[in-house]
């Protein structure tokens, strides 16, 4: 079946350094790819998306592109800050499940002063 | 602002004794979902209501169950907790189910088994 998997955590990176967190799937068909972020005892928020294959999705300085040839969707940041600090989850979703999302097992960033 | 509401956040019950906990949404979405995240762990679909249509996923334990009264409201009923219960309890909600359809969630509850 589908899955996802990202790099283990926890990263932990100075600030103002520069983040990547690794994720590749394994999916029939054309999924959708995401990134959630979840901050401690919140629940998920959506950081961005992308659709179809080559699609950069970006949000509050992060990014990601949807490279099909290597199933990979790799979150990016030029710059990270404290408040950056939380679990990010990649997932995907296929249009023909009912909408059910499809999360990797987390990845815990810990940004210091 | 339109969102998606949790209640209670935090649950605690004994084990054996049901629990029921409650979602409710003003984005007037028509897909409700319902997620289990044990500690340190992806969240991990339990079902899903699309409109008034029930959908189970095929590993979800016949312990849990769900009632959607009315489009604004959805609940997750325990029938009787076991310690393996113990987790945080995500809804969220989508406008159709398509690929790049984007799920919204609350707050979560976090359910405890004593």
């Amino acid at each position: 079946g589908d899955s996802v998997t990202q790099m283990e955590g926890p990263v932990t990176l100075s600030e103002e350094a520069f983040l990547t967190i690794n994720c590749t799937y394994t999916a029939t068909g054309y999924p959708s790819l995401f990134w959630y972020v979840q901050y401690p005892g919140e629940g998920l928020q959506l950081l961005l998306k992308a659709t179809k294959a080559d699609d950069k999705g970006s949000n509050k300085g992060f990014e990601a592109t949807y490279r099909k040839e290597t199933t990979s969707f790799h979150l990016e940041k030029g710059s990270v800050q404290v408040s950056d600090s939380a679990v990010y989850f990649c997932a995907l979703k296929q249009g023909n499940q009912g909408g059910k999302l499809i999360f990797g097992q987390g990845t815990e960033l810990s940004v210091k002063p | 602002d339109a969102m998606v509401i949790q209640n209670p956040r935090y649950q605690v019950t004994q084990f054996g004794k049901p629990v029921t906990l409650s979602c409710s949404q003003t984005l007037n979405h028509n897909v409700m979902y319902w997620y289990q995240q044990k500690s340190s762990q992806a969240p991990k679909l339990l079902f899903h209501y699309y409109d008034k249509d029930f959908n189970n996923e095929a590993d979800t334990p016949d312990n849990f169950q769900s009632r959607r009264p009315n489009t604004s409201f959805c609940f997750l009923d325990i029938r009787s907790p076991g310690l393996g219960d113990a987790a945080m309890y995500l809804c969220a909600t989508s406008r159709g189910q398509g690929g790049g359809s984007e799920q919204f969630f609350g707050p979560g509850t976090r359910l405890t088994v004593l």
